[in-house]
């Protein structure tokens, strides 16, 4: 079946630290790929996405390629902020549905410090 | 986008007894999943509830445990049945938007078994 695969964590950053967290998946087909975060107290928030090979999802500084030869989508950030603390999951949704059940990876905890 | 919200937010329940979660969405949706995510885990599919059909679950999860009710396209309850301290996690509602390809999730309940 499917399954996501992140990076052990967790992940502790000094502030304007370079962030990546990896991320690969295996699934049958073409999956969507996306990035959620959690932030403390709150719920789960799309972050970015990417629906096809060698789509880059972005948002708030933060990007993602999907990577088809090497079934990755890693997330990075060029200059974190203490207010990206988070947990951050890595997402699949099986190819072939708009929507439909997302594969979870176990989820990465980054702490930024002053 | 859609607006979710759930009812309780939190709740401390004793072993043995039932808890029913509500979830409301703003706008009529196909499609609504409920979520499980235990402390410091991942996020696991429990079921989709489908509007005017039994709900489908995943393997590990059984209706007699969580049955599930969709009555219109706008809401649904998860019951958590016969509780144990096993069952304490946050319970997430969540909702695919086809034409977004993206899924949305509510805030959570969180509930914990003594």
């Amino acid at each position: 079946g499917d399954s996501v695969t992140q990076m052990e964590g967790p992940v502790t950053l000094s502030e304007e630290a370079f962030l990546t967290i990896n991320c690969t998946y295996t699934a049958t087909g073409y999956p969507s790929l996306f990035w959620y975060v959690q932030y403390p107290g709150e719920g789960l928030q799309l972050l970015l996405k990417a629906t096809k090979a060698d789509d880059k999802g972005s948002n708030k500084g933060f990007e993602a390629t999907y990577r088809k030869e090497t079934t990755s989508f890693h997330l990075e950030k060029g200059s974190v902020q203490v207010s990206d603390s988070a947990v951050y999951f890595c997402a699949l949704r099986p190819g072939g549905t708009s929507y439909g059940k997302l594969t979870f990876g176990q989820g990465t905890i980054l702490t930024v410090h002053p | 986008s859609a607006v979710i919200s759930q009812k309780p937010s939190r709740d401390i329940c004793q072993r043995g007894t039932s808890l029913t979660i509500q979830c409301q969405v703003d706008s009529q949706v196909t499609m609504m999943f409920w979520y499980r995510q235990q402390p410091g885990q991942s996020l696991t599919l429990i079921a989709t509830a489908n509007q005017g059909s039994e709900a489908t679950y995943e393997s590990g999860f059984v209706i007699d445990k969580f049955p599930i009710s969709r009555p219109n396209l706008t809401f649904s309850t998860l019951t958590v049945s016969n509780m144990s301290p096993e069952d304490s996690s946050i319970y997430l509602c969540s909702v695919g938007m086809r034409l977004l390809h993206e899924q949305f999730f509510g805030p959570g309940t969180r509930l914990t078994v003594l």
